[in-house]
């Protein structure tokens, strides 16, 4: 069974410094996805990055990237720069990969507080 | 732009009563998801469209749950007899069969409190 592991339930940055979330997978599969989410208070979950497990070169966004470790079934999200407006619950998912991935499966989240 | 709308956005309901969800996604996306989320969790797979035919169901969708896509566009998600672990967020979210990636696109959600 896919499982997706994030191991901070809360972190903080100050602003304009540089932070990492951690997330780690468990698959047999070797075609996947991987993405991450943020969720700000009570609004909608929008796509932060997204990354194909085929590609060995690390998805950038901006100020966010990834560092994707296959063979450690890691794939860490780094906030460049941080803003005020970065705060937010953050999810790691997973998608398997061929015709039957469908379903995502989610993390359970880390809470990221930017402090002015 | 019209992301992926839900309906009501809050709804607060007696034990036993029955409630209906209805979730709109993005115009040219094929496939629709339903998730519930907890406090403290992410969001949990409940079933899947593509176009009016449910593909997967989870097993966290019980008989009291049932979900309709009638004409491949909108989608509906009702509980009947609702209980108070029946409270939480429920997310749909859609996505385009030409996407590789199959990004989903969620929105915002429906809160559901049994009393």
């Amino acid at each position: 069974a896919q499982t997706v592991t994030q191991s901070q339930p809360e972190m903080s940055v100050q602003e304009a410094e540089t932070v990492t979330l951690s997330c780690t997978y468990d698959t047999s599969e070797s075609d996947y996805y991987l993405f991450w989410y943020k969720q700000p208070p009570s609004r909608q979950m929008i796509l932060v990055i997204r990354q194909e497990a085929y590609k060995q070169q690390n998805a950038t966004e901006n100020r966010f990237s990834v560092n994707f470790q296959k063979a450690a079934k890691s794939f860490s999200l780094k906030i460049s720069d941080s803003q005020l407006g970065d705060a937010a619950m953050y999810f790691c998912a997973y998608r398997p990969g061929g015709g039957t991935g469908n379903q995502f499966y989610f993390g359970t989240g880390t809470s990221l507080t930017v402090i002015p | 732009d019209t992301g992926v709308s839900q309906n009501p956005r809050h709804k607060i309901t007696k034990r036993g009563q029955n409630v209906t969800f209805r979730c709109d996604p993005i115009s040219e996306h094929n496939r629709l998801y339903w998730y519930r989320q907890t406090l403290g969790q992410g969001p949990e797979f409940l079933t899947y469209f593509q176009n009016e035919a449910q593909l997967e169901k989870s097993r966290l969708l019980s008989d009291r749950f049932s979900a309709e896509r009638p004409k491949g566009s909108f989608s509906t998600l009702e509980i009947q007899r609702t209980e108070q672990g029946d409270s939480a967020m429920y997310l749909c979210a859609s996505s385009a069969r030409s996407s590789g990636t199959n990004e989903q696109f969620f929105g915002p959600g429906t809160r559901l409190t049994v009393l």
